[in-house]
């Protein structure tokens, strides 16, 4: 069974630096196809996916907020951590992290996630 | 970047009721859409993947069609367990994007 689970911190300040960590089990990060995602969630709305790490450390970041945010894995650990730079009111939503599994035809997929974890940023 | 739309935002249906749920992508993706079900305060799920392959552990009331850069997702029997906001997101390259998510609502 693959479970995720986020952590980290539920409230920042404007211009910090927010670091979530992803922990997961029931699969390796070194095992050829598989991923870790990051997708947000602001609050009553639409998810936006942020990055993707895969198992030969390849990233894949969103265009718009590619100088905000780094992506990084611990095999040995099973986690998986993004953070993201000058944390603003507008990047309050639920951030999660999924699992990409392996998929011989190429088709991405997030399946499972974790439960998010509600990030707010304020002064 | 490929923009997905989903129209209607919300619908109204009764238990019992075929519901279709439509999303168009900007572009041609070919079949690489998926879809989501997400409840209140809950992880969105994986429902749909490739267009039309049933996730395991999916009921089979569910079904995908399309390509290109038309896609339905069916319910065929709406049950009270499926009132929820259904995402559905490309796959076809990064940045992978979702559309704003149609909300199934009781009737």
């Amino acid at each position: 069974q693959i479970t995720l689970k986020e952590s980290g911190p539920t409230l920042v300040k404007p211009t910090q630096t927010l670091t979530l960590t992803c922990t997961f089990s029931g699969f390796s990060l070194t095992t050829t196809g598989v991923g870790v995602g990051w997708i947000r969630q602001p609050p009553g709305k639409a998810l936006e996916w942020l990055a993707l790490i895969y198992w030969d450390d390849d990233k894949r970041y969103i265009p718009s907020l590619r100088s905000r945010l780094t992506i990084t894995k611990d095999t040995s650990r099973n986690q998986v951590v993004l953070t993201m730079t000058n944390m603003d009111p507008v990047d309050t939503a639920t951030y999660y992290c999924a699992h990409r599994p392996f998929d011989s035809s190429g088709h991405l997929r997030f399946d499972p996630w974790g439960q998010g974890t509600l990030v707010t940023v304020s002064s | 970047d490929i923009q997905m739309t989903q129209s209607p935002s919300s619908l109204s249906a009764s238990v019992g009721d075929r519901v279709t749920i439509p999303c168009r992508a900007s572009e041609d993706i070919s079949s690489y859409l998926n879809w989501y079900q997400q409840k209140p305060g809950k992880a969105p799920e994986l429902l749909i993947f490739a267009a039309s392959s049933l996730q395991s552990g999916v009921p089979s009331r569910f079904s995908g069609s399309g390509s290109g850069t038309d896609f339905t997702l069916t319910i065929s029997s709406l049950q009270p367990e499926d009132f929820a906001t259904y995402y559905c997101q490309q796959s076809y390259n990064a940045p992978w994007t979702f559309g704003q998510g149609t909300k199934v609502e009781i009737k």
